[in-house]
């Protein structure tokens, strides 16, 4: 059974601060590695994502840092906004795409 | 704006009743998926559609049917409900090449009560 696991289950973190999310797997043969984002009542929406043959990509204030080794790769919000308060998923990827459980940000004023 | 449109956005079914979701792209993508979304459990996939003409089961296809009308369109049949089915249902499509992101829906609630 593959398994796509992701700490912290939620995150309260202070306007301006830094919010940092993990996603572990255990599968060698994914080879796209997303982060989707999700607002109450909506559905998730692609994030930023990277391929295993770089070690860290960055959109604006959200950057993916990856290690292949490790088999782990991480979402770190800077800057963070309450506007960023949302469930984060991990969706590593080859074929098939098996979800993480989710990640609920606060982020507080 | 392109992307996914899924129809009815809430449904409240009783046990044992039937009805059908329905979902439809613009993208003109090939591949379409229904999920489902349970608290704590992230998306399980229950039913894909790599194009046209083909469906074949995900991970949770128990209790559900699918149809791939034509490019657009790809629906989900109850055909008796259950408590268990409680849940919100996702459509998605996926670009055929470049990458594999999804563009979900904005979700249909069903309460099977």
């Amino acid at each position: 059974q593959q398994q796509v696991k992701q700490s912290p289950q939620s995150l309260i973190v202070q306007k301006g601060g830094i919010s940092i999310i993990n996603c572990a797997y255990e599968n060698t043969a994914f080879d796209y590695f997303p982060w989707y984002q999700q607002f109450p009542g909506k559905g998730p929406a692609l994030l930023i994502a990277i391929r295993p043959d770089v070690s860290e990509k960055k959109e604006g204030r959200f950057t993916i840092s990856f290690n292949k080794s490790a088999k782990q790769f991480s979402l770190h919000i800077m800057d963070s906004q309450p506007g960023d308060s949302a469930t984060y998923f991990c969706a590593p990827s080859y074929d098939k795409v098996i979800f993480g459980p989710g990640t609920s940000l606060s982020v507080i004023p | 704006n392109a992307g996914v449109t899924q129809t009815p956005k809430f449904q409240v079914l009783k046990t044992g009743q039937s009805m059908t979701l329905q979902c439809a792209q613009d993208m003109n993508h090939n591949s379409m998926y229904w999920y489902r979304q349970d608290p704590g459990m992230g998306l399980r996939l229950i039913y894909y559609s790599a194009s046209e003409g083909t469906t074949d089961k995900g991970e949770v296809p128990n209790g559900y049917n699918v149809s791939r009308l034509n490019k657009r369109e790809f629906s989900l049949r109850l055909e008796s409900a259950a408590p268990s089915q409680t849940s919100v249902y996702f459509c998605a499509t996926k670009p055929d090449r470049g990458g594999y992101g999804y563009t979900f829906g904005s979700g249909t609630r069903l309460t099977v009560v």
